[in-house]
């Protein structure tokens, strides 16, 4: 059974910093892309960044470029983002899912999603 | 960045209803298109990838068509398990970008 479990949300100021965590299991994480999407409270949903398997490519949504960094340790089957230089705006539940949906590499969307992690920004 | 548009926002509905969303690009993307389903604090979950196919698992009930710029999802007969919000998203070019989401109540 895929399973993906996110950790590592909080409350945190302004300006400051959170490492998120997912841990993946049922599946061999070193073979898929992955991508974290964020839903700020009550509103839809937005893609933030995602990994190719061997971490040599990654991609950003304009918003968080700069300021938060995705990686992966296969060896650990663990996703992770740095986040730094938080906003207020940048509240939301963040999402692990894996990314079969990668311009030119995959077709199947993102076909599994974790239960998400709340991240709140304010002082 | 591609703009998805999904309409209706709301759509309000009864068990046994047909009902149809509709989410149109701002630019062709192919059948690169996915649906998802998401439940009141719940993670989303896929329906339809590739504008059409099915997702295995998923009931019947649910079809997916379009291509280029417009693109529906189809519920056939609506059942209580149903009623949720679903979101399109396409994956064509980064960033992903998904529509603002349709939320089907029970009427």
């Amino acid at each position: 059974e895929v399973k993906l479990v996110e950790s590592g949300g909080g409350l945190v100021q302004p300006g400051g910093s959170l490492r998120l965590s997912c841990a993946a299991s049922g599946f061999t994480f070193s073979s898929y892309w992955m991508s974290w999407v964020r839903q700020a409270p009550g509103k839809g949903l937005e893609w933030v960044a995602n990994i190719k398997q061997d971490g040599s490519e990654k991609y950003y949504v304009d918003s968080v470029k700069g300021r938060f960094t995705i990686s992966r340790d296969n060896t650990k089957n663990s996703l992770y983002m740095q986040m730094n230089s938080l906003r207020a705006e940048d509240t939301a539940v963040y999402y692990c899912a894996r990314d079969d949906a990668a311009p030119g590499f995959g077709d199947l969307g993102l076909d599994y999603w974790g239960q998400g992690t709340l991240v709140t920004v304010s002082s | 960045d591609i703009q998805m548009t999904q309409s209706p926002s709301t759509l309000s509905a009864s068990v046994g209803d047909r009902v149809t969303i509709t989410c149109r690009a701002s630019q062709s993307i192919s059948s690169w298109l996915a649906w998802y389903q998401q439940k009141s604090g719940k993670a989303p979950k896929l329906l339809i990838y590739k504008a059409s196919t099915l997702e295995s698992g998923v009931p019947s009930r649910f079809s997916g068509s379009g291509s280029g710029t417009e693109f529906t999802l189809t519920i056939s007969s609506l059942q209580p398990d149903d009623f949720a919000t679903y979101y399109c998203q396409q994956y064509k070019n980064y960033p992903y970008t998904f529509g603002q989401g349709t939320k089907l109540e029970i009427k």
